[in-house]
């Protein structure tokens, strides 16, 4: 079956440092890509996706490109804010709709 | 434009009681959709609906019945409830147009704790 895993959290950083947190996806063919954010208290909100192969999904200074050679699908972002604090989740999904999650990175960004 | 609405927020339920949890989109989506979330396991899918009157088994199904008897409503049930059934429950819905690139849009979850 489809799977995705994506780097453990928490992960803490300093407001304006650099953000990657890492996915790889297994799959049946080539699902499309997506983050997702939840930001405390809140549902889940599509952050940016893609749904080919070198494609790149861009949002609020986000950045993903789709990898097929390494099946990955990276987020990454040049200079984080206190506000990007949420759970972040890397997600794949098949062509009847049917997402796939990764267990969810926790970011916090201190002043 | 609401979105996705879920109700009620919180919920505490003895073990056995049952209860309906209740989801409504305004966006005219054919496909719905109930996943629980759980510390360290991002979400689980429980029951899916690919439209009305149709609903389908999910990842996590055991214990949990839904209907889709409107376009707009889908509706999860527990019959007896489990304390293991304790978790934060979203719907979210999407559309059927295009292959698997559309996003799909959730409600901002049930917290239901099962004593």
């Amino acid at each position: 079956g489809n799977s995705v895993t994506q780097m453990e959290g928490p992960v803490t950083l300093s407001e304006e440092a650099f953000l990657t947190i890492n996915c790889t996806y297994t799959a049946t063919g080539y699902p499309s890509l997506f983050w997702y954010v939840q930001y405390p208290g809140e549902g889940l909100q599509l952050l940016l996706k893609a749904t080919k192969a070198d494609d790149k999904g861009s949002n609020k200074g986000f950045e993903a490109t789709y990898r097929k050679e390494t099946t990955s699908f990276h987020l990454e972002k040049g200079s984080v804010q206190v506000s990007d604090s949420a759970v972040y989740f890397c997600v794949g999904g098949t062509s009847y709709g049917k997402l796939t999650f990764g267990q969810g990175t926790i970011l916090t960004v201190h002043p | 434009n609401a979105g996705v609405t879920q109700t009620p927020k919180f919920r505490v339920l003895k073990t056995g009681q049952s209860m309906t949890l209740l989801c409504a989109q305004d966006m005219n989506h054919e496909y719905m959709y109930w996943y629980r979330q759980d510390p360290g396991m991002g979400l689980r899918l429980i029951h899916y609906s690919v439209g009305e009157g149709t609903t389908a088994k999910g990842e996590v199904p055991d214990g949990y019945n839904v209907s889709r008897l409107k376009k707009q409503n889908f509706l999860l049930g527990l019959e007896s409830a489990a304390p293991s059934q304790t978790s934060v429950y979203f719907c979210a819905s999407s559309s059927l147009r295009g292959p698997a690139g559309q996003p799909q849009h959730f409600g901002d979850g049930t917290r239901l704790s099962i004593l």
